[in-house]
């Protein structure tokens, strides 16, 4: 079955310090990647995708994620968190082959920057 | 660009009700809209997938009779909670999407409709 694992929960981070959140996935083929963020009852926001092309991805707010075929991964990145960026991650993934365009995702990883 | 507006933000209503929230892409052609349901702290979850001018696919589990969508443009989705209940309070959220580049354009989000039954 198709799947995207966020393993963690919750990322606790300094206010400046570099962040990692991880996502890893389970689609066969070469799927198309995303990464949203969602603040307190708001709907989603896009962050970043990858489709094809360089591994490493630069997206809204100074995020940028990097593509790792071999690992499945798809971990977002930002050199310097800000006390801003705390908020819910989702990443999602697609199969381009599902010509309904659905996306499949993950349970999302709560990000707290602590000042 | 790539602004989808959903519509109300909130509503709170007696049980037994019927309620509509409305989703809109405003600044392009939606080919597919989809609804979802989020509960506290849990992911998205996936009611249906709606393409304009045909039928919503309803994902199993989701009552179709419950949750009536409409997809009569291609900027203007539509669902309707028929008769609801205290059990379908939740966040509903809409995205939209278009078909170009195979599905390589993102979905975009609504801020969301918080439904209160009581």
């Amino acid at each position: 079955a198709q799947s995207v694992a966020q393993p963690e929960d919750q990322v606790n981070v300094a206010e400046g310090n570099p962040l990692t959140v991880k996502c890893t996935y389970s689609v066969s083929g070469n799927p198309y990647l995303f990464w949203y963020v969602q603040y307190p009852n708001r709907g989603l926001q896009f962050l970043l995708k990858y489709i094809t092309g360089d591994n490493l991805v630069k997206g809204s707010y100074g995020f940028e994620a990097e593509f790792n075929k071999s690992q499945t991964s798809f971990h977002l990145k930002k050199p310097s968190a800000l006390v801003s960026d705390s908020a819910l991650y989702f990443c999602a993934v697609r199969d381009p082959r599902d010509s309904n365009y659905q996306l499949i995702w993950g349970a999302g990883t709560k990000l707290i920057i602590k000042p | 660009g790539a602004v989808v507006s959903q519509h109300p933000s909130w509503v709170i209503c007696k049980s037994g009700t019927s309620v509509k929230i409305e989703c809109r892409s405003l600044d392009f052609q939606a080919t597919t809209m989809f609804w979802y349901r989020q509960f506290p702290k849990q992911s998205l979850m996936l009611m249906a997938t709606s393409n304009e001018g045909s039928k919503a696919t309803y994902e199993q589990g989701v009552e179709k009779d419950k949750f009536l969508i409409n997809h009569a443009s291609l900027t203007l989705s539509t669902l309707t909670v028929t008769s609801a209940h205290p059990e379908d309070s939740s966040f509903y959220i809409c995205s939209a999407s278009t078909s170009f580049n195979r599905g390589g354009q993102p979905q975009h989000f609504g801020d969301g409709t918080r439904l209160s039954i009581l």
